[in-house]
């Protein structure tokens, strides 16, 4: 069975520092790995996605992700916050076959001015 | 419209009210899902629909049943609930295995 742990349930960070989300992953296979990010009273947005080849990927809102298949993790990076960032995010393991996504229990990040 | 919308946005209802939840999808997808997300807890999958078809029920109880008429729609009719069913509910639809879209959720409670 496939699972994914976000050790970090909130982070505060402030405006401008850098931030990094943890995501570990548990699937027998070559995983396909996604984030997400939800705003207060939103859906879920795409940041970025994983699916093979460069390791490092870059998504939208100035986001990275770094696949490590030796540590079972996919984390979130950015190098500078803004205070729009404050949101919950989310880390999410697909199947190469199949459309079933699990999720992470979500980190909260807050940002101080 | 674009994307994937929801409606109600905000639901409240009583433990003997019968009510629907509707969602929309704008991408031309084949496939289209409802998650549950409560507090403290994971986003949890409830069905999965391909091609209309529904693929998954993930021991869902039957006071919630989904339906499907079109690729489009998706429909998730609600009765006699518990409050513990309150919850936000999201529908999100995908191209096959590809990234899943979601719409922005009914938060719905129920007393």
């Amino acid at each position: 069975a496939q699972s994914v742990t976000q050790p970090d349930i909130h982070i505060t960070v402030s405006e401008g520092a850098s931030l990094e989300l943890r995501c570990n992953y548990s699937y027998g296979a070559t995983p396909y790995l996604f984030w997400y990010v939800q705003s207060p009273g939103q859906g879920l947005q795409l940041l970025l996605k994983y699916f093979s080849g460069d390791t490092l990927v870059q998504g939208i809102k100035g986001f990275e992700a770094e696949f490590k298949r030796s540590q079972s993790s996919f984390n979130l990076r950015k190098p500078s916050v803004h205070w729009s960032d404050a949101a919950e995010y989310f880390c999410a393991v697909g199947q190469a076959a199949g459309n079933k996504l699990t999720f992470g229990g979500g980190t909260r990040v807050l940002v101080k001015p | 419209e674009t994307g994937v919308t929801q409606t109600p946005r905000h639901l409240v209802m009583g433990m003997t009210n019968k009510k629907s939840l509707k969602c929309e999808q704008h991408l031309g997808h084949n496939a289209m899902y409802w998650y549950k997300q409560s507090a403290k807890k994971p986003l949890e999958l409830m069905f999965v629909y391909n091609f209309k078809e529904q693929t998954e029920n993930n021991s869902v109880p039957s006071r919630f049943s989904p339906e499907c008429p079109n690729s489009s729609h998706l429909f998730l009719h609600l009765h006699t609930l518990q409050p513990e069913d309150s919850a936000l509910y999201l529908c999100a639809s995908s191209q096959d295995r590809q990234e899943k879209f979601f719409g922005p959720g009914t938060r719905l409670t129920v007393l």
